[in-house]
């Protein structure tokens, strides 16, 4: 099936650093979203962003959603341990179709 | 329930064995969707239900897989003559309706392994 294209697939930081990651798709999205994945949970979302151009911030998270609809990216400022976790990129056409999904991105952080 | 709620959280099964799946999703959430994590991979879209409609089917990989919503709430998922490729994590989400902005929570997924 359709999946989006996101990298980095893995990130070993050093705590306090700032951490950048982004997803393309060769169609366009309506709606772009940012999820992070523990081990052994489901997704949860992180940011939402519903219009080409947004920027979108939730604490030290900052997203944006690609002018051409196509793209998106998610940094993460001064990283904590606690941020470490898969994060996953997901793109929707319209409210009644599915989310698509990137293959995640691994983010370690090292204390 | 607060949140979503899949059973079992694990389960292995021998190659060729049918199992089943279940997700309880938050109360009144008219929409309900299965995805598909393998190990490494993002989220594979295999089903989902919205309302009385007829469910969007296109992401189920054979006709091994099938799926049932009864009286719009628990959801089954069951896969046929399970294979060693058909192990993964299946994750059930559920949304308040389909309106572009309402957010999908998933629940923490059954992690089926088929030996």
């Amino acid at each position: 099936g359709q999946q989006l294209n996101q990298s980095p697939q893995s990130m070993f930081i050093q705590e306090g650093e700032d951490v950048s990651m982004n997803c393309t798709s060769s169609s366009i999205f309506n709606t772009w979203l940012w999820y992070k994945q523990d081990p052994g949970e489901g997704p949860v979302l992180l940011i939402a962003l519903y219009k080409a151009g947004e920027l979108t911030s939730n604490g030290r998270l900052t997203a944006q959603f690609g002018i051409t609809r196509k793209d998106s990216f998610l940094n993460i400022s001064a990283s904590i341990p606690s941020d470490v976790g898969i994060y996953f990129c997901a793109g929707q056409l319209h409210g009644n179709t599915p989310l698509v999904f990137g293959k995640g991105t691994r983010l370690s952080v090292i204390a | 329930g607060a949140g979503v709620s899949q059973s079992p959280s694990n389960k292995v099964t021998e190659k060729g064995k049918d199992v089943e799946l279940r997700c309880d999703p938050i109360s009144g959430h008219t929409a309900l969707y299965w995805y598909r994590q393998s190990l490494g991979q993002g989220l594979e879209f295999l089903i989902y239900f919205q309302g009385n409609s007829a469910p969007d089917k296109s992401g189920l990989p054979s006709d091994r897989f099938s799926a049932e919503r009864t009286g719009g709430s628990v959801s089954t998922l069951t896969i046929q003559r399970t294979q060693q490729e058909d192990s993964a994590v299946y994750l059930c989400a559920s949304r308040r309706d389909l309106a572009v902005n309402t957010e999908a929570f998933f629940g923490q997924g059954t992690r089926l392994t088929v030996v």
